[in-house]
């Protein structure tokens, strides 16, 4: 069965600082995958997915995420965060689309 | 352009008591349909999906039920309420084949 692991409940950051959210998929063939942002009581947003291709994946609001089939993951990365970038982030797999639990982004001023 | 609906946005209910909880998606045809359920701490959990009407798989057993009776509809149900079914609930939509899911602005649901 496909899945998607989120190691990281939570995580902070100060402000301007880089960011890497990890997730790491199973699944033996070549995963769709997905990031997913839900700011407090909204729906989710797509930042990126990745279907084949390139394996560095370029999303809106300056994120970006590379697949690495040999460590099975697909880390979400931001350069420099600022502050509207606090969010539940979650990563996602497959056609009926399974969600990893989320990682809670803290930024500090 | 495509548009999800989805209520009512907030619901208060007591246990026992039945669920319906509707959307609908606009500007569209044959969309893939599904409801997620978001707990605290607990992600987002698939609880139902469809490929098309009167077409639903379960992903988790449960005191819930869903429904397609048109083509953008999708109705989640039940008949009696428990306290664990409290949530945010979420409906969702996609194109047939590798795509993107949208959203719709969820439901939150309190059993009291």
């Amino acid at each position: 069965a496909q899945s998607v692991t989120q190691p990281d409940i939570h995580i902070t950051v100060s402000e301007g600082a880089s960011l890497e959210l990890r997730c790491n998929y199973s699944y033996g063939a070549t995963p769709y995958l997905f990031w997913y942002v839900q700011s407090p009581g909204q729906g989710l947003q797509l930042l990126l997915k990745y279907f084949s291709g390139d394996t560095l994946v370029q999303g809106i609001k300056g994120f970006e995420a590379e697949f690495k089939r040999s460590q099975s993951s697909f880390n979400l990365r931001k350069p420099s965060v600022h502050w509207s970038d606090a969010a539940e982030y979650f990563c996602a797999t497959g056609n009926q689309f399974y969600f990893g639990t989320g990682t809670s982004l803290t930024v500090i001023p | 352009s495509q548009t999800i609906h989805q209520w009512p946005a907030t619901l208060v209910q007591p246990v026992g008591s039945p669920l319906s909880l509707e959307c609908t998606v606009e500007g569209t045809s044959n969309p893939n349909l599904y409801w997620y359920r978001q707990a605290a701490g607990r992600g987002l959990q698939l609880l139902f999906y469809s490929v098309g009407i009167g077409q639903i798989s379960s992903e988790v057993p449960q005191n819930l039920s869903a429904s397609r009776p048109q083509d953008r509809q999708f109705i989640l149900s039940s008949k009696k309420l428990l306290l664990s079914d409290s949530g945010f609930y979420l409906c969702a939509w996609s194109r047939a084949g590798p795509g993107e899911l949208f959203f719709g602005e969820g439901s939150r649901l309190t059993v009291l």
